[in-house]
C-alpha cells in the first residue's frame, strides 16, 4: 500500500473550518483515500473515503486532487469535540486488505 | 451501520498470568478481522490478520505463541496474551468489515496494564 505523509499537528479556531492535508504521491489506480480518526484512548472512527471524485458525509468533506497525488479533509465547522488525530489512508478496496495507520495529524481545536 | 463490540475495555493483570480480549462483529459476518496495538504517543501497528477458520497470520517481529489468535466463527475473534509481562501493556484494538466497498470498523480498543 502506498505511504501517505502528513503534518504531525494542526490548530484550529472552533467554529471555523479545518483543513487537513495529506499526501500519497505513489498511489495506484486501485487505491482508495480513507480518513479516520482517533479520539485519545478510543478506536479509529471512520470519516470518510473516495477514489478519484470529491466526497461530501454529514461529517466532513474529502477533496482529491486530479492526478489523485495528494488529498485534503475539510471539517466545516470544527468544535471541540473534534479534537483527535487524524489519519490519511491509502489501501485497495478488496476484502481481507489491511490498513496501514501512519503518524497522522493531531488537529487541536482552540475556543 | 457495522458494529465491532471489543471486551473488555480495560484489564490489569499479574506478570506471567494470560488474558484474553473479544472481539464481535454485532451486526454482520466478518471473514477476515485485524488486530493493531498501540504504544502511548504511538500511531497503530498491525500485528496479525485473524481469518475465519483458519490459522492467522501474523505481523514480522509478533511472537504467534505469546498472542494467540482464534477466529472460530464468522463474528467472533479472540486475542489471548499469554505469559503476560510489563512490555506487553498496551491499547489493543481490533477491526473488521463488512462486505467490501464498506470501510472497515474498528472496535473501542482494551487498555491492557501488566503489573
Amino acid at each position: 500500500d502506498a505511504k501517505t505523509t502528513q503534518p504531525p499537528s494542526m490548530d484550529c479556531a472552533e467554529g471555523r473550518a479545518a483543513n487537513l492535508p495529506c499526501n500519497h504521491s505513489t498511489i495506484s489506480g486501485n487505491e482508495y483515500v480513507y480518513w479516520y480518526r482517533q479520539i485519545h484512548s478510543q478506536g479509529p472512527q471512520y470519516i470518510i473515503h473516495g477514489l478519484k471524485n470529491n466526497e461530501t458525509n454529514e461529517m466532513a468533506s474529502l477533496i482529491i486532487t486530479e492526478d489523485r497525488k495528494s488529498s485534503t479533509l475539510i471539517l466545516p465547522h470544527a468544535t471541540l469535540r473534534d479534537t483527535a488525530v487524524y489519519y490519511c489512508i491509502v489501501a485497495r478496496n478488496n476484502a481481507g486488505n489491511m490498513l496501514t495507520f501512519g503518524g497522522g495529524t493531531r488537529l487541536m481545536v482552540k475556543p | 451501520g457495522a458494529v465491532v463490540s471489543q471486551h473488555p475495555s480495560r484489564v490489569i493483570c499479574k506478570s506471567g498470568t494470560s488474558v484474553k480480549i473479544e472481539c464481535r462483529s454485532l451486526d454482520f459476518q466478518a471473514t477476515t478481522m485485524f488486530w493493531y496495538r498501540q504504544f502511548p504517543k504511538q500511531s497503530l501497528m498491525l500485528m496479525a490478520t485473524s481469518n475465519e477458520g483458519s490459522k492467522a497470520t501474523y505481523e514480522q517481529g509478533v511472537e504467534k505463541d505469546k498472542f494467540l489468535i482464534n477466529h472460530a466463527s464468522l463474528t467472533l475473534s479472540t486475542l489471548t496474551v499469554t505469559s503476560a509481562h510489563p512490555e506487553d501493556s498496551s491499547f489493543y484494538i481490533c477491526s473488521a468489515s463488512m462486505e467490501i466497498p464498506t470501510p472497515y470498523t474498528f472496535g473501542s480498543g482494551t487498555r491492557l496494564t501488566v503489573v
